[in-house]
């Protein structure tokens, strides 16, 4: 069973460019979700993809966007960089099936954004 | 609005020493699940376990051992005779499902700050 992947694992951009972040759900899972983690803190939902549509969001502005693939990888874009979005964002898989199992999220390494 | 607040920023025990970490949520509904992970210096978030809000069972798995409270919406976690390779940032996370159109239940988790426990050798 293959687990959760991302990339890049680290990346470095400049206020105001954009960046795309990718991730490879766990094998036999159809549900990402992407979190943001800030130095020293818990990670915040940014927001979930269930059968390549948005399924739930949380409190990040509309520069936040995402995409779900059939294949149920997904990506994270996020425009007009700001420095506050220095972070760790973890990529977390799990399975839809409204059974207790689909409650467990899978999380990925995450990718490392410094906007400098 | 759910909340999950874990009082203790940093814990330093010995090795062998027992250790427990608080957590305290907060939330409205009467269906929620609640979770542990583990966040080694790689980054990776580990899923140590899960708990739905009407089993209060303590739970035991190894070294490792949960007490869920609902009286004081607390979820806390022993580690019994700590090891090296426990040191780790803990989470304590929380989850409500809101339902959406998809049908399909979005459960977003809510974390704590989380709590660094370092092992001393």
């Amino acid at each position: 069973e293959t687990g959760v992947t991302q990339s890049p694992t680290h990346l470095i951009k400049t206020r105001g460019q954009q960046v795309t972040l990718r991730c490879s759900s766990q094998s036999g899972h159809n549900t990402v979700s992407w979190y943001q983690q800030a130095l020293g803190q818990g990670p915040q939902f940014i927001f979930q993809y269930y059968r390549e549509e948005e399924n739930g969001r949380g409190n990040f502005p509309p520069r936040f966007s995402g995409l779900q693939f059939p294949n149920y990888s997904s990506e994270l874009n996020v425009n007009a960089l700001e420095l506050d979005d220095s972070a760790l964002y973890l990529c977390a898989s799990s399975l839809s099936l409204r059974t207790e199992s689909s409650y467990e999220q899978y999380f990925g390494p995450g990718t490392r954004l410094t906007v400098t | 609005a759910q909340k999950v607040t874990q009082a203790q920023t940093e814990i330093s025990v010995v090795e062998k020493e027992d250790v427990t970490l608080d957590c305290v949520y907060e939330t409205r509904d009467t269906t929620y699940y609640l979770f542990w992970y583990k966040q080694p210096p790689s980054g990776e978030l580990v899923f140590l376990i899960r708990r739905n809000s009407f089993d209060e069972q303590n739970e035991i798995s190894g070294r490792y051992s949960w007490n869920f409270q609902k009286s004081t919406s607390s979820f806390n976690f022993t580690i019994t005779a700590s090891q090296v390779v426990d040191s780790a940032v803990y989470f304590c996370a929380l989850s409500e499902t809101k339902l959406t159109y998809s049908g399909a239940g979005s459960y977003q988790l809510t974390f704590g700050k989380g709590t660094k426990l370092s092992v001393i050798p």
